[in-house]
């Protein structure tokens, strides 16, 4: 089992719509999530930071993250045709010695004109 | 600052060829990974190194080796190819993760397209 999972999609959707991307992670001691957004043919880019349980919001974006039930969302208002990427989800416990970094694989969003 | 760049963009080799894929950062990140990519799969960790000198095995090393004699350069070598290696391949660098409230963020390279026939 990997120790975060992510519906792959696609995910379709008509411009404007309000987009919920999820993952769920297994390590009840992870503390630090992240989101990337990855466009076709680039690497990944950071979207969102969060550390422990709440909201975080950038603009469109909303990151929430619920510890309790081990669940990261990313919401997206207001979706553009530009938001059409794969979005990944990260968590991660911080330590001083590593880097194994378990990525979810990536949900992909299309928005539609 | 260039970021992180990874030469090539794309290559086809023959099974049982050998090639290197550099990665190269100006951000003087301790920090320095690589990645391959498949459909379903998502990215999966091949070797990684925390400085100059120290690497070590991630989820999926075998068929690959790595070095790290500067803090700039992280080159990937595939020893023997095989068609079970074609994949998108990424090199990413980050800070070190010691200290909280630092935001580890990786920072990727564009990928390189490897195609083993």
């Amino acid at each position: 089992q990997k120790e975060v999972e992510q519906d792959p999609g696609p995910l379709s959707v008509p411009e404007g719509a309000i987009v919920s991307l999820n993952c769920t992670y297994s390590n009840s001691a992870f503390q630090y999530f992240m989101w990337y957004r990855q466009y076709s043919r680039k690497g990944p880019e950071l979207l969102m930071y969060t550390y422990s349980s709440g909201n975080k919001e950038d603009g469109r974006f909303t990151a929430q993250v619920d510890k309790s039930s081990k669940y990261i969302s990313l919401f997206i208002r207001d979706s553009q045709p530009s938001d059409s990427a794969t979005y990944l989800c990260l968590s991660y416990i911080l330590t001083g010695g590593g880097n194994t970094l378990p990525f979810g694989t990536g949900t992909q969003l299309k928005v539609e004109l | 600052n260039a970021g992180v760049t990874q030469t090539p963009k794309f290559q086809v080799l023959k099974t049982g060829q050998s090639m290197t894929l550099q990665c190269a950062q100006d951000m003087n990140h301790e920090y320095m990974s690589w990645y391959r990519q498949d459909p379903g799969m998502g990215l999966r960790l091949i070797h990684y190194s925390v400085g100059a000198g120290i690497t070590d095995q991630g989820e999926v090393p075998n068929g690959y080796n790595v070095s790290r004699s500067t803090t700039e350069d992280f080159p990937l070598r595939l020893l023997s190819a095989a068609p079970s290696q074609t994949s998108v391949y990424f090199c990413a660098s980050s800070y070190k993760r010691e200290y909280p409230g630092r935001q580890e963020t990786q920072y990727f390279g564009p990928g390189t397209r490897l195609l083993v026939l």
